[in-house]
């Protein structure tokens, strides 16, 4: 099974920053990355699939880079709703596996 | 639009059986599969299988492929998740999800979620 690892765990951050969230992947799986945003109770919900492709809808501060087993996922200015936990997920083979998630916290 | 809706919590005793819906619709049934994914409290999400929609073939995560079980009911455009043998252990929120193609590409990712349905196993 391919193993995605993501840090930090979880980052406190004020609005206005600049965060990184980075999700590295036991062996090559080329762009095959999606993130998703899960918030509080709720179900997740993709923001970036291919590695870098923004999905319908999202906001544009979020941006998503890499390729073979280093991703990163970048929010270019913090907003309070951005309070949620975020997960790598990788659809390169069977069983199709996620990163452990990162809290984000508002400052 | 895409909509999943999926049955409400269940309680069950260790030993018992749960069987999950997800309904779907705004979509013709038989273009995409449907992926299970659980989440204990507090975890992280943990992909279960996957069922085609128009060949019926399935694929499992290993470790639940003796307790699992997925069908289809394509006249009501229902999907199942038969979970045997529940321990504390299965206490988790259940998704079902549905990953669609990127077109040109073989990626595919998770674009619509059901709402999730909380499954308690205690005694």
């Amino acid at each position: 099974d391919i193993q995605l690892t993501q840090s930090p765990a979880s980052l406190s951050a004020s609005v206005g920053d600049r965060v990184t969230i980075t999700c590295r992947a036991s062996r090559s799986i080329s762009n095959y990355v999606n993130w998703y945003q899960q918030k509080p109770g709720k179900a997740p919900m993709v923001l970036i699939y291919g590695a870098s492709t923004l999905q319908t809808g999202a906001p544009s501060r979020f941006s998503g880079s890499g390729s073979g087993t280093d991703f990163t996922l970048t929010i270019g200015s913090l907003q309070p709703e951005d309070l949620a936990i975020y997960f790598c997920q990788q659809s390169y083979s069977s069983p199709w596996t996620f990163g452990q998630g990162t809290k984000v916290e508002i400052k | 639009q895409v909509q999943l809706v999926q049955s409400g919590a269940e309680v069950k005793k260790p030993g018992a059986s749960v069987k999950v819906s997800c309904k779907t619709s705004g979509y013709t049934f038989t273009s995409s599969g449907i992926s299970w994914v659980r989440q204990a409290p507090g975890q992280g999400l943990e992909w279960m299988g996957w069922i085609s929609t128009y060949s019926d073939s399935r694929s499992y995560a290993q470790k639940f492929r003796d307790r699992v079980t997925l069908t289809i009911d394509a006249s009501t455009s229902t999907v199942f998740l038969e979970m045997r043998s529940l321990t504390s252990d299965d206490t988790a929120v259940y998704y079902c999800a549905r990953p669609i193609p990127v077109p040109g590409t073989t990626l595919n990712y998770f674009a619509s979620w059901g709402q999730g349905t909380l499954v308690t196993v205690s005694s």
